[in-house]
């Protein structure tokens, strides 16, 4: 298994408040990914990074940023927390993109995340 | 952009066969196929490329028809743990990548 850890993997907050989730890996992959998963939407890409403070949006940025100041972690923050992020956030990771395209994303276990 | 996936649901005996497929409205590059038990994380089954590159995984193969971007998914002789929700992703130009909305496989003894 890709060595991908995510913290916490549960967590409870008030709407408003800020949250912040990590994901840690050891593969020493390029490319690193948020993804929130909700039922009847499958998996949204939330922002992505292809390296050490290179970051970009995904289809559903809107309330969340990302940081990257090391290659093993990627933050994402939820500055104002609503209860319409109630979700749960994979992180996923790859090698990144070469000539023959994505590489295979390996997805850590998960972040469940209650905004009241 | 998101590619729709059909069935959404699907309840298979043992043994029986099942085609999951996944359509885009874009040119793709490729597609993968991902596959997610009950509380568990996404894991990687296969990628197909453009040119028609098959690759299969046990019982589980698939297809791309680049012509029509679409692919299907094939699983023959089905088993209990075959149960899951089964994702598609595509990759289109400029490496757009978007997962499908799953399906859903449920097998019964």
């Amino acid at each position: 298994d890709a060595g991908i850890t995510q913290s916490p993997r549960h967590k409870v907050t008030e709407t408003g408040t800020p949250v912040t989730l990590r994901c840690h890996q050891t593969e020493n992959h390029r490319y690193m990914y948020w993804y929130r998963q909700d039922p009847g939407h499958g998996l949204r890409l939330i922002h992505y990074s292809y390296g050490v403070k290179d970051t970009d949006k995904g289809e559903v940025s809107d309330g969340y940023s990302v940081s990257r100041s090391k290659t093993e972690d990627f933050l994402l923050t939820l500055e104002s927390a609503t209860s319409s992020q109630t979700s749960v956030y994979f992180c996923a990771i790859s090698e990144g993109v070469t000539t023959t395209g994505t590489e295979t994303q390996y997805f850590g276990p998960g972040t469940r995340l209650l905004v009241l | 952009q998101q590619p729709v996936q059909s069935p959404q649901a699907v309840i298979l005996r043992e043994g029986e066969d099942a085609v999951i497929n996944c359509s885009s409205s874009k040119a793709l590059y490729s597609v993968h196929w991902y596959r997610q038990k009950h509380g568990e994380a996404p894991v990687f089954l296969m990628i197909l490329l453009k040119g028609g590159e098959q690759k299969g995984h046990d019982k589980i193969s698939a297809s791309f028809n680049e012509k029509k971007q679409q692919s299907s998914l094939y699983l023959t002789a089905s088993q209990l743990s075959y149960s899951g929700t089964y994702f598609c992703g595509t990759e289109s130009v400029g490496n757009q990548f978007y997962f499908g909305t799953g399906t859903s496989l449920t097998v019964i003894p």
